[in-house]
């Protein structure tokens, strides 16, 4: 079966522009996640998703951070007016149940966010 | 306020020797402990986990060691083989929480 999915691999963008991040997770789990690593840095809770709601969104940096789940499946993680600190990898995972430390996350190969 | 804490950035060991990565937790209500292992260019993958109400966990070559009054734990890898070159995280949580908390990473380098 397929793995999480994340588009785009790569993306350029100037300061000051919108971003879209998506994350296609694996069939059938309920649990999602956003994580980003920065340069030299470990993985930084974003968000967490249980189907379609956020019940922690604790590890979002600033209003400019929002995310999304539709349909139980297709997160959006979008980022408004992009800064240079915002350069990192984001990386999504998804799990078959709760809680976290359970149910082993799967991870996705992540989006690199380059911003100019 | 980093509450998982890996030290060392990397490690260099030789093949077939024995690698030992190590991981300090400050927060006493983590009582759940995994380790993921990261190849470049790809997400992390699941390698092994420890449970609080033990003190060591083995799956093939790769032992984990929890001690609790020293909220510390290591990954043991042995013998150690190229293919294990990697970065690995250490991360923590409390079970019923939603949450992992990694650690920095240590990127493991196997030389032959």
């Amino acid at each position: 079966g397929a793995g999480v999915s994340q588009s785009p691999s790569n993306k350029v963008t100037e300061k000051g522009k919108d971003v879209e991040l998506r994350c296609d997770p694996i069939s059938g789990h309920t649990a999602l996640y956003w994580y980003r690593q920065s340069l030299g840095q470990g993985l930084e809770f974003l968000i967490y998703f249980q189907g379609n709601s956020a019940p922690d969104k604790s590890g979002l940096p600033s209003d400019r951070f929002s995310a999304e789940r539709t349909g139980g499946s297709v997160s959006t993680l979008t980022i408004q007016r992009t800064q240079q600190e915002d350069s990192a990898v984001y990386l999504c995972a998804s799990s078959a149940s709760v809680p976290a430390g359970i149910s082993p996350l799967h991870f996705g190969n992540g989006t690199r966010l380059t911003v100019t | 306020d980093q509450q998982v804490k890996q030290n060392s950035p990397s490690l260099s060991v030789q093949e077939g020797r024995i690698s030992i990565l190590n991981c300090d937790y400050t927060n006493s209500m983590f009582d759940y402990f995994l380790w993921y292992k990261k190849y470049p260019a790809e997400g992390p993958t699941f390698l092994i986990s420890i449970s609080s109400i033990k003190d060591k966990n083995e799956d093939g070559r790769f032992t984990v060691f929890l001690n609790k009054s020293a909220k510390h734990l290591s990954l043991h890898i042995v013998p150690s083989q190229p293919g294990d070159s990697a970065v690995y995280f250490c991360a923590a949580t409390v079970q019923g929480a939603q949450k992992l908390v990694f650690g920095q990473g240590t990127r493991l380098t196997i030389n032959p």
